[in-house]
């Protein structure tokens, strides 16, 4: 049972204009989202991240949206670039307390963006 | 300078073999994981290590068993290789151990992709 999902596998926008990927999640305990950004033949880096007691956080170009009652984040880049080229993976964790809960990181199956010139 | 590195980058060997990859983060920090990549893309995480101490161990085959000689270094050993094993495995590290919080993002190394054959 996935509790992260992208369902968008890839995305294309042209230079300049905005893009914008989507992420939901199905489970309520989730505090605190996060964007990583991969490119082919490295690790993931960490792009962005917002708590859940924040709706929106911006960093330069890069703007995620969260929505906790519809579980679904977005992260908007503006204005694209073609070096934005790469795959988005949109990660959660939680803390609960008890129950073993560890916080690990749950992460979506990314999101392939291409920004043309 | 390389901050999380991981050895080999490449490893294909045949079913039924024990192989090793290694890990290493010149961070300072003191919590290290392995995750798993598997052909659906999806990031999952295997095992967490604080100052040498396991913290996290998913439901993995005991086939698979991580060692961490000192807080800089988490190596994973592989035995009795099958053909489900073949997926990238990537190391990361950060100052904490789990939950994420700003300033505790994870770093991820370049992954070491495994075909077993």
């Amino acid at each position: 049972d996935q509790q992260v999902k992208q369902n968008s596998p890839s995305l294309s926008v042209q230079e300049g204009r905005i893009s914008i990927l989507n992420c939901d999640y199905t489970n309520s305990m989730f505090d605190y989202f996060l964007w990583y950004k991969k490119y082919p033949a490295e690790g993931p880096t960490f792009l962005i991240s917002i708590s859940s007691i924040k709706d929106k956080n911006e960093d330069g170009r890069f703007t995620v949206f969260l929505n906790k009652s519809a579980k679904h984040l977005s992260l908007h880049i503006v204005p694209s670039q073609p070096g934005d080229s790469a795959v988005y993976f949109c990660a959660a964790s939680a803390v609960f307390r008890g129950s073993g809960n560890t916080g690990k990181l749950i992460f979506g199956q990314g999101t392939t963006l291409q920004v043309k010139p | 300078d390389t901050a999380v590195s991981q050895t080999p980058k490449y490893l294909v060997t045949q079913m039924g073999n024990d192989k090793s990859i290694k890990c290493e983060q010149n961070l300072g920090h003191d919590t290290m994981y392995w995750y798993k990549q598997d052909s659906k893309k999806f990031l999952k995480i295997m095992f967490s290590y604080n100052n040498k101490e396991l913290i996290i161990n998913e439901t993995v085959p005991n086939r698979f068993s991580p060692k961490s000689p000192d807080k800089a270094h988490l190596n994973l050993h592989i035995n009795s290789l099958e053909l489900g094993d073949s997926a990238v495995y990537f190391c990361a590290s950060s100052q904490e151990v789990p939950p994420n919080r700003p300033g505790n993002e994870q770093f991820f190394g370049p992954g070491t992709r495994l075909t077993v054959l």
